[in-house]
């Protein structure tokens, strides 16, 4: 299994520019969360998603949006990129199985910058 | 809401020594308490959670964490430390009934040979 992978590994964008981050895992988990990380801050949670079809806001959703119309992909678009948005993004995963919450996957990242 | 609250930004140890990384909580009912380490440009990985029962929990490569209900806490250990355990510490918690972490800051931990 090659676990949750991310693409792009790195990026750079002008301001108001836009990209999509690809994430796909290959565990066949029902969750799937987008993250960013920005130092000293922790790990912030953008979006997630519960199955196909279903999609969530997290703790700091403006400025991005999601779609998941398969079990293995969640794509993380950004519509006019921001200097604000200058972090490393990390995909993450779990199962259900034996009832949440189950410990969570996390693809290496990509890492953003907007100029 | 649930939070988390690294009090140390940064833990310095001699290889060999015990390690200790503290992790405090608050959050509405029973906790799901998890520990996850990054190592520098990678993601995270999963250490070892809480879920129920004993109150020491035992993870991945040496390290173990105790729950303390009273005053919510739950730090990471390892007995005698290692210069390949330095990185960057991760608590996260959530509630019995949610599957959403809320993470702490981090704790970067360096152990000098």
């Amino acid at each position: 299994n090659a676990g949750v992978t991310q693409t792009p590994k790195f990026r750079i964008l002008k301001i108001g520019q836009s990209m999509t981050l690809q994430c796909t895992q290959d565990m066949n988990h029902n969750y799937m969360y987008w993250y960013r990380q920005d130092p000293g801050m922790g790990l912030k949670l953008i979006y997630y998603s519960v199955g196909a079809g279903i999609t969530d806001k997290g703790e700091v959703p403006n400025g991005y949006n999601v779609s998941r119309s398969t079990t293995e992909d969640f794509p993380l678009r950004l519509e006019l990129a921001a200097p604000s948005q200058t972090s490393v993004y990390f995909c993450a995963s779990s199962s259900i199985a034996g009832g949440p919450p189950g410990e969570q996957f996390f693809g290496p990242g990509t890492r953003l910058t907007v100029l | 809401a649930q939070s988390v609250a690294q009090p140390e930004d940064q833990v310095n140890v001699a290889e060999g020594n015990p390690l200790t990384v503290k992790c405090t909580y608050s959050v509405s009912g029973n906790p799901y308490l998890f520990w996850y380490v990054q190592y520098p440009n990678r993601g995270l990985q999963f250490l070892l959670k809480y879920i129920t029962g004993d109150n020491l929990v035992k993870g991945s490569y040496g390290f173990e964490a105790e729950f303390n209900k009273s005053q919510t806490s739950f730090h990471l250990k390892k007995p005698s430390a290692l210069v390949s355990d330095s990185a960057l510490y991760f608590c996260a918690v959530t509630p019995w009934d949610d599957y959403k972490l809320s993470f702490g800051a981090g704790t970067t931990v360096t152990v000098r040979a």
